[in-house]
């Protein structure tokens, strides 16, 4: 089955300054990618997500990018603001073919410093 | 407030017991599916239905089972209950099975005693 590494565990910034995620899949059939955003205690809520026919996505500062053939895709936040902090998780799925269950990865506790 | 509604929303129970958990979906979605969250195994798939039947089964114990009725609200059963069960379970709803976001519930947190 799918596997979903993701990288940093912990990642602290400045205020302003710009958030990376990484994650790794490893079953080439994958074609969906979402991201999460979890606060304590709350619902993981969608912040963006890309499928495989697109190799980068944008929505005002957080940005999604996709490399097939390296089978990783990161996220990407800029001018980082308090309220980014959070637990982020990156998922893999398999959509079309009718069970679309998404692996997770373990999550990155992202940390904005004032 | 994604629309997917889920009960009870804190559950206290013994070793050995039965708790169901329920969920609706977002109006209009035929998918749900359920996932766990606990601090040692992180978010983990554990069944999808889509308009009343399985369709995918992720890392889901014998002892767990879940059914989604004809008004598209669906169960997650847990039966012979164990400490390393507590956790917070999560159900998700898509329009569809295969093309749409899932979009997540507040979660059951589910405390065994």
């Amino acid at each position: 089955g799918e596997n979903v590494e993701q990288h940093p565990s912990t990642l602290s910034v400045q205020e302003g300054d710009s958030a990376v995620i990484k994650c790794t899949y490893s079953d080439s059939a994958s074609n969906y990618f979402p991201w999460y955003k979890q606060e304590l205690g709350k619902r993981p809520q969608l912040i963006i997500d890309i499928r495989s026919n697109v190799g980068e996505k944008k929505d005002q500062r957080i940005a999604v990018t996709l490399n097939k053939t390296a089978k990783h895709f990161s996220l990407h936040i800029t001018e980082t603001q308090p309220e980014d902090s959070a637990v982020y998780f990156c998922a893999a799925s398999n959509q079309g073919g009718g069970a679309d269950g998404l692996t997770f990865g373990k999550g990155t506790h992202l940390i904005i410093q004032p | 407030d994604s629309g997917v509604t889920q009960t009870p929303k804190h559950l206290i129970t013994a070793t050995g017991q039965r708790v169901t958990l329920r969920c609706s979906p977002r109006s209009g979605d035929l998918s749900v599916y359920w996932y766990q969250q606990s601090l040692d195994q992180g978010l983990q798939f554990l069944i999808q239905y889509y308009n009343g039947e399985e369709r995918a089964k992720g890392n889901i114990l014998e002892r767990f089972s879940a059914q989604q009725f004809p008004d598209l609200h669906s169960e997650l059963n847990l039966s012979s209950l164990e400490l390393g069960d507590s956790a917070l379970y999560f159900c998700a709803s898509s329009a569809r099975d295969g093309s749409d976001t899932q979009y997540f519930g507040p979660g059951t947190r589910l405390t065994v005693l």
